[in-house]
This record gives C-alpha cells, sequence and structure tokens, in this order.
C-alpha cells in the first residue's frame, strides 16, 4: 500500500492565482483531512471529511475548498492565493470513529506552498 | 475544551543519554493521546498511542510514555538517544466523543529534540 500520497511536493503561487493541492489514500479509510502547519507551530485542521460527499469546515477554513467524490480522494482548492496562505500542507486519513476505538491518523508527506 | 500544551520548544541531549520530552493535556472525558515524530521535510508519523488497555505504552525506535491521569501527563521517554531521533515530536490528544463524531485531533505546538555526538 501507498498510504496517502500527495501532489505536488512544492509550489511557488503569485498572489491571487489559484491551484488545487491533490491527496489520494489506498487504504479505504472513511475519514480524511487536510491540516496546514506553520513554522513552530502545530498542525491545524482546514477542512474533513467522513465519507464521499460529505465535507465540513475544521478550525482555519478561510480562503479553501474541498470536494470528496470518491472515497481515495479528497482534494484541497485554493482560489485566489494569498501570502497568508504559505504554509506545509498535510493530508490525512483514517478508519471510522467507533465508541471508544482510538483511531490514529496516517499522514502523507506533505505540500510546501509558497505564495509570493 | 481540550487542550495540550509541550512544555519544552526545543530539548537538546547528547548521543546515549536519555531522552524527556513532557507533555500535559487538558481534555474532559477519557483522551486517546498519540506522539508523532517529523523529520525534516517529512510527514508525520505515529510513534505510539495511549488505548487505555495499559498506561505505559511502547512505541517503535525504543520510545515509550506513560500516561498519568492524576498528573493530566503523558510524557515520552528514551533510554538512549541516537543521532537519528534528531526531529520534531507532537504529542496529540483526541476526544472522538465529544469531537462530533470525527476524529478530531488537538496538537501541541512540538519539541525539536537536537542530538549531539
Amino acid at each position: 500500500n501507498a498510504g496517502v500520497t500527495q501532489t505536488p511536493k512544492f509550489r511557488i503561487l503569485k498572489i491571487g492565482q489559484s491551484m488545487t493541492l491533490q491527496c489520494t489514500q489506498d487504504m479505504n479509510h472513511n475519514y480524511m483531512y487536510w491540516y496546514r502547519q506553520d513554522p513552530g507551530m502545530g498542525l491545524k485542521l482546514i477542512y474533513y471529511s467522513v465519507g464521499a460527499g460529505i465535507t465540513d469546515k475544521g478550525e482555519v477554513p478561510n480562503g479553501y475548498n474541498v470536494s470528496r467524490s470518491t472515497t481515495e480522494d479528497f482534494p484541497l482548492r485554493l482560489e485566489l492565493a494569498a501570502p497568508s496562505q504559505t504554509s506545509v500542507y498535510f493530508c490525512a486519513s483514517s478508519q471510522r470513529v467507533r465508541e471508544g476505538f482510538k483511531n490514529e491518523q496516517f499522514f502523507g508527506p506533505g505540500t510546501r506552498l509558497t505564495v509570493l | 475544551a481540550q487542550s495540550v500544551t509541550q512544555l519544552d520548544s526545543h530539548v537538546s541531549v547528547s548521543e546515549g543519554t536519555p531522552v524527556l520530552l513532557r507533555c500535559n493535556y487538558s481534555s474532559s472525558y477519557s483522551p486517546s493521546l498519540f506522539w508523532y515524530v517529523q523529520h525534516p521535510n517529512k510527514g508525520l508519523q505515529l510513534l505510539l498511542k495511549y488505548t487505555s488497555a495499559a498506561t505505559l505504552v511502547k512505541g517503535i525506535n525504543g520510545f515509550e510514555a506513560e500516561f498519568k491521569k492524576s498528573e493530566t501527563s503523558f510524557h515520552l521517554t528514551k533510554p538512549s538517544a541516537h543521532m537519528s531521533d534528531a526531529a520534531e515530536y507532537f504529542c496529540v490528544v483526541s476526544d472522538p466523543l465529544l469531537s462530533g463524531g470525527y476524529n478530531k485531533l488537538i496538537f501541541g505546538a512540538g519539541t525539536r529534540l537536537a542530538v549531539h555526538p
């Protein structure tokens, strides 16, 4: 299994440009997540999905959009890039949460995005 | 509300000496607790997780952590540091039952571990 894969690894955008960060998992996980990591900080949740066709906002959703048309894919869209979106973006997935069952999340290698 | 505090932003040790990375958490329910490691320019890898079966949890690469409910702590230790342990370590808490049904993780700010020869 490849686990969670992300593309691209690196990207430089100009202010106002748009792009899509791709994320795919092959573990048949229901739950998928997008995080951003700013320098010296922990990860903050942008959006999450509990299954195909279902998405919801996390802590820092402004400036981003997501879709979940399949179990495997969870792309993150930046419509109008801003310098404040310079960050490292991680995609993650986990199994369905069951009561009392403590599921870890599996992370992709990250996308390093710079907006100039 | 849940929160995680990693008490040291940087820890520096010599190779072969013990490692202690401190973590305190706040949670209103029996939490899930994790330690993740992030090597430079890499993704996050799970080191270990607390599942409530045992308070002393053993992870990969010789790391272990002890869950102490009375102290609300989940400190990470390793008896002897190796150069390859140099990385960023994150303590993470999750309360699935209070998170609207999904596995919401709250990350600490991280501790950067440096290992010197």
